[in-house]
């Protein structure tokens, strides 16, 4: 079961635009979400996370906001830079327990 | 401080053996979780272990089992090998102290491949 889900499998922006990706939950019971960056042939790295008590968590360039009556989450990158292009995978838990994630978001960032 | 390494980096496998994988996490980490990326599912949680015990598991059948040794070091087997099987396969290590269990250090994973 899809709990968590990445509709768009690709994003493409311009240098110094925004860049917007977005992740949809089914699961109320989540309390934490994540959002990791993966480049090839690496394992994904921790970006940004935000606290369900929370609706948005700032980080230089990367801002998280959540809309739990939505259950949506969006990851904002401005202004997006070349070096940003990779995967996004958005991320659930609750409880400290097992993560779950969504399929990833493509984003290339063209100079 | 070394991060968390994998080995094999790459493995080819036919239908029906079995296999090994192996993760050491980051010095003085506790925890270890492990993934399965294929294209199709994105990343899906496997099992976690701590302090030599599974703690969490997800929904794979009982061919994926894993285990941690004293030393925070982990493996994991699949046996039965099914062509479903070929994914990348991500170790992630947390250390699970205050103020720091939520963020996963990732390995560069083992890819494998089932013919």
């Amino acid at each position: 079961d899809q709990q968590v889900k990445q509709n768009s499998p690709s994003l493409s922006v311009q240098e110094g635009r925004i860049s917007i990706l977005n992740c949809d939950y089914t699961n109320s019971m989540f309390d934490y979400f994540l959002w990791y960056k993966k480049y090839p042939a690496e394992g994904p790295t921790f970006l940004i996370s935000i606290s369900s008590i929370k609706d948005k968590n700032e980080d230089g360039r990367f801002t998280v906001f959540l809309n739990k009556s939505a259950k949506h989450l969006s990851l904002h990158i401005v202004p997006s830079q070349p070096g940003d292009s990779a995967v996004y995978f958005c991320a659930a838990r609750y409880n400290n327990n097992d993560m779950r994630f969504g399929a990833g978001t493509r984003l290339t960032v063209k100079p | 401080k070394a991060g968390v390494t994998q080995t094999p980096r790459y493995l080819i496998k036919t239908r029906g053996q079995q296999v090994t994988l192996s993760c050491s996490p980051i010095s003085g980490h506790r925890s270890v979780s492990w993934y399965q990326q294929t294209p199709g599912q994105g990343l899906q949680f496997l099992f976690e272990y701590f302090s030599e015990t599974q703690r969490n598991k997800g929904n794979f059948p009982g061919r994926f089992s894993g285990r941690q040794f004293s030393n925070s070091r982990s493996e994991m087997n699949v046996s039965t090998l099914e062509l479903g099987d070929s994914a990348l396969y991500l170790c992630a290590s947390t250390l699970w102290a205050s103020g720091d269990s939520d963020t996963q250090y990732f390995g560069p994973g083992t890819r494998l491949t089932v013919l």
